[in-house]
């Protein structure tokens, strides 16, 4: 059975930089699937932020693209999210998922992580 | 960018009814479109995928069709279970796009 995990700290101060990452267990992060990030403010819906691939390959939201990383911990068996210069307005729900895949653009996120909330605050 | 609407935003159903949602896209994603449900405090979980496809382990009471811009979830007959919010997201391209949630209440 597929797991996500992500830790992180749960508050992070404005200007500062979040970092989060996803452990994955009963999957490999080498494997053919690319791996993604989600987030959803507080009573709001569904952000898609990034996707990456093993290999380094990455796709960001262009809203967020000036302001996050997605890499990849092969030898921990996990991938992690960085975002910059974040305000009040990235206090949300963090969710990690993994991405399946039958044919080019026929994907979907499954299973997803527990996730975890950030809160930008002083 | 592809925009995904859904509607309604919000709906009260009882147990028993049979309830849909729609999604539209922006522009054609041919079937590259998928459901989620979310309970409060939970995670979404994947219900159905390329449009129509039933993930494993979801009941059969959910159903998906549609394609090019014009998409629908069918739940056949509303269990206790079923009240959560209900999200469509396209995977035609990149940035990957998510519906603003339907959510489902009881009547």
């Amino acid at each position: 059975q597929v797991q996500l995990q992500e830790s992180g700290p749960g508050l992070v101060k404005p200007s500062g930089t979040l970092s989060l990452t996803c452990a994955v267990s009963g999957d490999s992060i080498s494997s053919s699937n690319w791996w993604t990030w989600v987030r959803q403010p507080p009573g709001k819906g569904l952000e898609w932020i990034g996707e990456i691939y093993h290999r380094g390959s990455t796709n960001y939201n262009p809203s967020l693209m000036s302001r996050v990383t997605l890499s990849v911990d092969k030898s921990k068996n996990q991938f992690s999210l960085k975002l910059n210069s974040v305000t009040a307005a990235d206090t949300a729900v963090y969710y990690c998922a993994r991405i399946r895949t039958s044919t080019p653009r026929r994907n979907w996120f499954d299973p997803w992580g527990q996730g975890t909330l950030v809160t930008v605050s002083s | 960018d592809i925009q995904m609407t859904q509607s309604p935003s919000s709906l009260s159903a009882s147990v028993g009814d049979r309830v849909t949602i729609t999604c539209r896209a922006s522009q054609s994603v041919s079937s590259y479109l998928n459901w989620y449900q979310q309970k409060p405090g939970k995670a979404p979980k994947l219900l159905i995928y390329a449009a129509s496809s039933l993930q494993s382990g979801v009941p059969s009471r959910f159903s998906g069709s549609g394609s090019g811009t014009d998409f629908t979830l069918t739940i056949s007959s509303l269990q206790p279970e079923d009240f959560a919010t209900y999200y469509c997201q396209q995977s035609y391209s990149t940035p990957y796009a998510f519906g603003q949630g339907t959510k489902l209440e009881i009547k």
